[in-house]
């Protein structure tokens, strides 16, 4: 069985940093792509990063510079550093594998809070 | 980035009625274009991917058509569990972008 799950997330004050993860199981991350989606509350979806098989990875413009998405093929898992957080980065976030194109796994999310 | 854009906002149906959603790119996505079903405090759901082939276990009565940057989202016949919030998104380029979202709610 294909399974996701996000961990990490939490309540912090602006310009802190936290590092968000995501286990998979029922298939094996270094082979697809992954991506993190998050969804700020009551709003829509938003593509945050990705990372390929090939260990390319790409940013939305509102975090790049600031988060780094990165892999561990011996955990099968992806994490999200995330530095320098922002009001604006207050949102669920979810982890779910990129099979070209398409989020076909997602995990149940994360949220991460970002308030004084 | 490419912007997508859905219309209507919300759409107010009955059970057994058919909706129709509208998905719309401001440049062209060939048939890059899936479609997600959101239900209240859960992750989004693949429905339709390649802009009209259905996702393993999605139920016949939704469907996609389109290409280019006119897409559509029909559901036959609403059954009481498609109340939710349906989005399209963009797989042509990174980023990766959806639309703002449908609500379908009950009339």
């Amino acid at each position: 069985e294909v399974q996701v799950v996000e961990s990490g997330g939490g309540l912090l004050q602006p310009g802190g940093s936290l590092r968000l993860s995501c286990a998979a199981s029922g298939f094996t991350v270094s082979t697809t792509s992954m991506t993190w989606v998050r969804q700020a509350p009551g709003k829509g979806l938003e593509c945050v990063s990705i990372i390929h098989s090939s260990y390319a990875t790409y940013y939305a413009d509102s975090v790049r510079g600031r988060f780094i998405i990165s892999r561990d093929n011996s955990k099968n898992s992806i994490f999200l550093q995330m530095n320098s957080l922002r009001d604006e980065d207050t949102a669920v976030y979810y982890c779910a594998r990129d099979y070209g194109g398409l989020l076909d796994y997602w995990g149940q999310g994360t949220l991460v809070t970002v308030s004084s | 980035e490419i912007v997508m854009t859905q219309s209507p906002a919300t759409l107010s149906v009955s059970p057994g009625e058919r909706a129709t959603l509208s998905c719309r790119a401001s440049q062209s996505v060939s048939s890059n274009l899936a479609w997600y079903q959101q239900k209240v405090g859960q992750a989004p759901r693949l429905l339709i991917y390649g802009a009209s082939t259905r996702a393993t276990g999605i139920p016949a009565r939704f469907s996609g058509s389109g290409s280019g940057t006119e897409f559509t989202l029909t559901i036959s016949s609403l059954q009481s569990e498609d109340f939710a919030v349906y989005y399209c998104q963009q797989s042509e380029n990174w980023p990766r972008t959806f639309g703002q979202g449908t609500k379908v709610e009950i009339k």
